[in-house]
This record gives C-alpha cells, sequence and structure tokens, in this order.
C-alpha cells in the first residue's frame, strides 16, 4: 500500500486545458512537497506546502494543501507542451522522502 | 554552480556481476541521499548519510546493497550478485542536512542500471 496514493496515473491533454492533479492519504503530514521530473533528470523541488489550507501559486501551476493536511493537489491552468512531465508528491519522514508513484502529464500542441 | 553528479549515466552488466554507482554531491551539503526509480514509478528511498554516517539504511532491499561516504563528500552506491530485478534509475540527492524543515533535497540526473 502506498502511504501517498496520487491521481490519475496519466494525463493526456490539449495544450490550453486545465487539470488537476490529487495526492492522498490516509496519514497527516507536517508538509507536502511537489515535484516535477523530465526524462532522464532527477526531480525539482517546486513547492513545499506547510499549513493546512495553504495556496501558493507558483505562475499558472497553483498548489493547495487539504486543511487536515492528509491530501494536496495541483493545479495547472492553461497547460503548455513545456508542463510536459511526470509531477511527483512527496513527504518528508525524518530526512528521507516518500513519494508517491507520480501523474505522468502529456500536453499536446 | 555545478549541480549533483553521477556517474555512469549508463551501466549495462549480467546477473551476478558486481557494480559501483558513484555520486558527487554539491559542495558544501552535508547530507547525501540514494533513491531508486523504477519504470513508472516515483523513486523509492534507499539509504541517507548525514556526514560519513548512514543515518538511515533502512531503504536498503537486502545485503547485496551497501554504500559508503568515506570522507563525507562523494558517495558510492555498491550492488553484489546484481540480479534482473535490481534494473532501475539510481538518484541520489544532496542537501544542506539542517534545518530539517526547510532542507532542500536536490537531485543528479540519475545513473540507469539495465541487468540483462
Amino acid at each position: 500500500t502506498q502511504l501517498l496514493e496520487q491521481s490519475p496515473q496519466f494525463l493526456s491533454i490539449q495544450e490550453g486545458e486545465n487539470l488537476t492533479v490529487y495526492c492522498n492519504s490516509s496519514s497527516v503530514f507536517s508538509s507536502l512537497q511537489w515535484y516535477r521530473q523530465e526524462p532522464g533528470e532527477g526531480p525539482v523541488l517546486l513547492v513545499t506546502v506547510v499549513t493546512g489550507g495553504e495556496v501558493k501559486k507558483l505562475k499558472r501551476l497553483t498548489f493547495q494543501f487539504g486543511d487536515a493536511r492528509k491530501d494536496s493537489s495541483l493545479h495547472i491552468t492553461a497547460a503548455q507542451p513545456g508542463d510536459t512531465g511526470l509531477y511527483l508528491c512527496a513527504a518528508d519522514q525524518g530526512g528521507k522522502l516518500i513519494f508517491g508513484q507520480g501523474t505522468e502529464l502529456s500536453v499536446k500542441p | 554552480g555545478a549541480g549533483v553528479s553521477q556517474t555512469p549515466s549508463n551501466k549495462v552488466t549480467e546477473k551476478g556481476k558486481y557494480v559501483e554507482l558513484r555520486c558527487d554531491p554539491i559542495s558544501g551539503h552535508t547530507a547525501l541521499y540514494w533513491y531508486r526509480q523504477s519504470l513508472g514509478q516515483g523513486p523509492e528511498f534507499l539509504i541517507y548519510f548525514q556526514g560519513t554516517g548512514a543515518a538511515d539504511d533502512s531503504g536498503l532491499p537486502n545485503d547485496r546493497f551497501f554504500a559508503v561516504r568515506p570522507e563525507g563528500s562523494v558517495s558510492t552506491l555498491k550492488i553484489q550478485r546484481t540480479e534482473r530485478g535490481d534494473s532501475a534509475v539510481y538518484l541520489c540527492a544532496s542537501s544542506w542536512g539542517r534545518p530539517r524543515d526547510t532542507d532542500t533535497q536536490y537531485f543528479g540526473p540519475g545513473t540507469r542500471l539495465t541487468v540483462l
């Protein structure tokens, strides 16, 4: 059983569409992180959400941490082909990161 | 500045052979982490060093896997008697080490290991 469940696993959309990726758990976390990984590269940190109910924006990306600090979402507005990649949520467990299985996003022009 | 580097970028070996994977962390980073990523999955934690010592090796799957960081900088992940199931991308990350709640891990590009 995954500690962090991400959905959907795969998402293929057209340029300009909006999308939301979910990261859910039955556990409570002090924080959650979102990463983006491109082929042949390691994950790159996008944002860390810390406070329950927190919303953070990074250009067209909006990250939300659930009120109970058990889940998080990533919303992308007007997706572009450059957004294509693997999106991962992760929780810090005493130094080590525990990752979800990832959402593979493909944005077609 | 230079990021985390890993060598080799690709390694093909035969079942039963021994392999070493190298990680050069960002200069000054005291913490170093190894993860393994299988196709279509998120990275899976293997081991974490703080300085020269292994602070947490709970993710190493069995005693065929061993990692060292003798001088607190470069680390080597060693896999003995490789099996086909060891095929994966092995990722290394480094960080300043503290304070824990704001410590960001920076990942290298990984070593793709293929065991035939």
